[in-house]
């Protein structure tokens, strides 16, 4: 079966500080991946996704960068960050064996900048 | 882009039906109905999905109105971990899946 995790499972990291954020599927191969970000009390923010190694399409300009450097890892990165990049981050993936997938979402990490 | 229009909170007793109510009047020939429910500090879990047809699984049932305008979500029986935020999304059929959530329902199940 075809697990996905992130980690860790939260975060608090002074403002300017860089970020790293991994999210790993198993149990699949070329899924598609994606980053969301979700604000307190707000719903899901799509801000990355990926079709492939390499390929990384985002949706909103942000401080924030992705990168899939192998098939079945996503990482979310900042070099400095800002006030406004606390949230909950949540990566999911899909199938492409069927045009029509759900998305399957980890645990999420909830960052906390001070 | 969030298409869809869904009330922000809802109550239910324990044991009875929940139906969540989700308005997508502009929804497109190609695109689907997606159902995923947010519970508490956690990440989105998927319920159900249909682009016409009603739809029924394990968890839950989705009715879709003819004119595919509005669709619902019933849980037959509502217990305390029902009490979630549902999220119903519309979606092309691509190969790049994306899904754009709204604000959501925020369902209380009460004993």
């Amino acid at each position: 079966s075809q697990t996905i995790h992130q980690w860790p499972a939260t975060l608090v990291q002074p403002v300017g500080s860089p970020l790293s954020l991994e999210c790993t599927v198993e149990g699949t191969s070329n899924p598609n991946l994606y980053w969301y970000r979700q604000a307190a009390g707000r719903g899901l923010q799509l801000l990355f996704y990926s079709v492939g190694i390499g390929q990384i399409s985002s949706e909103v300009p942000q401080n924030l960068s992705a990168s899939r450097p192998q098939d079945w890892q996503f990482i979310l990165s900042s070099k400095k960050l800002l006030l406004s990049d606390s949230g909950f981050y949540l990566c999911a993936w899909s199938g492409r064996d069927r045009v029509v997938q759900p998305q399957h979402f980890g645990d999420g990490t909830r960052l906390s900048i001070l | 882009d969030a298409k869809t229009t869904q009330p922000p909170s809802m109550d239910c007793a324990e044991g009875r039906a929940a139906n969540l109510p989700c308005n997508h009047s502009t929804i497109s020939g190609n695109e689907y109905v997606y159902w995923y429910r947010q519970i508490h500090s956690q990440g989105p879990q998927y319920i159900i999905h249909g682009l016409k047809n009603n739809e029924t699984n394990e968890m839950a049932s989705l009715i879709i109105t003819e004119d595919r305008k509005s669709s619902t979500l019933i849980l037959p029986h509502a217990t305390l971990r029902d009490t979630a935020v549902y999220y119903c999304i519309v979606r092309v059929a691509d190969n790049f899946n994306k899904f754009y959530f709204g604000s959501g329902t925020k369902l209380n199940v009460k004993p």
